[in-house]
């Protein structure tokens, strides 16, 4: 059972304009989202992160959205450069117990188009 | 402030081996977390030790396992390996005090079972 869903495997888009991309969750006990950009053969990186207390969190170029509601996060990437050009992961974590637990998404190839 | 460290980078074993990953967390941080990553099955939850304890276990059989150290530093040991164990198996750390906080990833082990 996928409890964190990242339905588009691929996004392309131009350079400078936005990128947007999009997750969904099913467990309501989540409470703490990231997410990641990862290049191949390498360890994740972080990018930014959102408590469920807050419905936005800015961080430079990156801002990412959580609807509570919906279940579903964002991550907005404004402009968007080559560089961007990555997978990246939204993970999930808050899942019961005293544990720094994450919970992945599949990922989502974005490519920047220069 | 040094990054998380993973040793050895690539390893390649045969079937019915064993083998020992080693990763040393940023300075301060007491939880390591060790996550798989596969193309079948994506990033996906080993274990977490916090003050040399297991905190929380993944569903992969008892074939896996681990370790943490005084100094924080973690292994992970795969006994009797399969071909499907072929895998970059990343380590992660963090403080550990609370559910909401980043995890910082390491380079990987890129494990290739044959």
């Amino acid at each position: 059972d996928q409890q964190v869903k990242q339905n588009s495997p691929s996004l392309s888009v131009q350079e400078g304009r936005i990128s947007i991309l999009n997750c969904d969750y099913t467990n309501s006990m989540f409470d703490y989202f990231l997410w990641y950009k990862k290049y191949p053969a390498e360890g994740p990186t972080f990018l930014i992160s959102i408590s469920s207390i807050k419905d936005k969190n800015e961080d430079g170029r990156f801002t990412v959205f959580l609807n509570k509601s919906a279940k579903h996060l964002s991550l907005h990437i404004v402009p968007s450069q080559p560089g961007d050009s990555a997978v990246y992961f939204c993970a999930a974590s808050g899942y019961g117990g005293a544990t720094n637990k994450l919970i992945f998404g599949t990922g989502t190839l974005l490519a920047v188009q220069p | 402030k040094a990054g998380v460290t993973q040793t050895p980078r690539y390893l390649i074993k045969t079937r019915g081996q064993q083998v020992t990953l080693s990763c040393s967390p940023i300075s301060g941080h007491r939880s390591v977390s060790w996550y798989q990553q596969t193309p079948g099955q994506g990033l996906q939850f080993l274990f977490e030790y916090f003050s040399e304890t297991q905190r929380n276990k993944g569903n992969f059989p008892g074939r896996f396992s681990g370790r943490q150290f005084s100094n924080s530093r973690s292994e992970m040991n795969v006994s009797t390996l399969e071909l499907g164990d072929s895998a970059l198996y990343l380590c992660a750390s963090s403080l550990g005090l609370t559910k909401q906080e980043t995890q910082y990833f390491g380079p990987g082990t890129r494990l290739l079972v044959l």
